[in-house]
C-alpha cells in the first residue's frame, strides 16, 4: 500500500536545538497530522492541518500543510529529553472517498542531553 | 474517561492458534481501524469500518478477521494463515472522514 516518504529517518540532535521533519506525497491531500509516539505506547496526536498554507503551532511544535497540498513540515524548538519518540505524519488522499488515512514511515528523534 | 481501551497489553499465541484482540471506544465515534507495526516500521491498514456491519480490508488484511457487530467495538482476530504474526497492534477510531485518528495503547502479539 502507499505511503508517505517522511524525512530524516532518524535524528540526533542536542538538548535546546531546533528540529525540523517533512513529509511528502504523490498525492494531493485535504488533511494533514502529526503524531508522536513514545516506546510500547499508541501514537498521541499532536497537531491537524486542514487548508493548504495552514500554520498551527502547540507549545514548541509548529506544522505547516505545504501549499502544494503535497507535503507537511514539523518544526521543533528547544528540544528537550522528553522529546525523544518516533514522530508520524499522515494525510488523507482527497480521491479516496473513504477515512483511510496514509502514514509516513517516522522519524525517530533522539536528543542529547 | 472517554477512549480507547486495547486490551490485552501483551498477548502470546501458540503455533496454529487463532487469537483476538479487543479493541472499544466510547467515544462515540463511527469509523475504527486496526494497524500493525514492525520495529522500525510505519504504520500498515489492515482493516477499517466506516459503519457498524461493515469493514473494508485494508494493504494487509491476509490472516486477518475482523467484525463490527457494535458501534463501539471492533475486535480483531489474528488466524492461523497468518504467517508472522509477531508485532505491535494498534486500534485507532475516528468521528468522521475529515477528523484526526486517536489511538488506544496497543497490544504486542508473539509467538511462542
Amino acid at each position: 500500500g502507499q505511503q508517505l516518504n517522511q524525512s530524516p529517518q532518524s535524528m540526533f540532535i542536542q538538548e535546546g536545538e531546533d528540529v525540523s521533519m517533512n513529509c511528502t506525497s504523490s498525492s494531493i491531500f485535504n488533511t494533514w497530522l502529526w503524531y508522536k509516539q513514545d516506546p510500547g505506547e499508541g501514537p498521541v496526536l499532536l497537531i491537524a492541518l486542514y487548508k493548504a498554507g495552514e500554520l498551527t503551532s502547540n507549545g514548541r511544535l509548529t506544522a505547516q500543510f505545504g501549499i502544494t497540498r503535497k507535503d507537511s513540515f514539523l518544526n521543533i524548538s528547544a528540544s528537550i529529553p522528553s522529546d525523544v519518540g518516533i514522530y508520524f505524519c499522515a494525510g488523507r488522499d482527497r480521491a479516496s472517498g473513504t477515512y483511510k488515512y496514509i502514514f509516513g514511515t517516522g522519524t525517530r528523534l533522539k536528543v542529547l542531553a | 474517561d472517554g477512549g480507547i481501551t486495547q486490551s490485552p497489553k501483551y498477548l502470546f499465541r501458540k503455533e496454529g492458534q487463532n487469537v483476538t484482540l479487543s479493541c472499544e471506544q466510547n467515544l462515540n465515534h463511527d469509523a475504527m481501524y486496526w494497524y500493525r507495526q514492525d520495529p522500525g516500521q510505519g504504520l500498515r491498514l489492515i482493516y477499517y469500518s466506516q459503519i457498524v456491519n461493515d469493514f473494508q480490508k485494508g494493504d494487509i488484511a491476509e490472516g486477518y478477521s475482523v467484525s463490527r457487530e457494535k458501534k463501539e467495538s471492533f475486535p480483531l482476530t489474528v488466524t492461523s494463515a497468518q504467517k508472522n504474526p509477531t508485532a505491535f497492534y494498534l486500534c485507532a477510531s475516528t468521528i468522521g472522514s475529515n477528523q484526526p485518528q486517536h489511538f488506544g495503547d496497543g497490544t504486542r502479539l508473539s509467538i511462542l
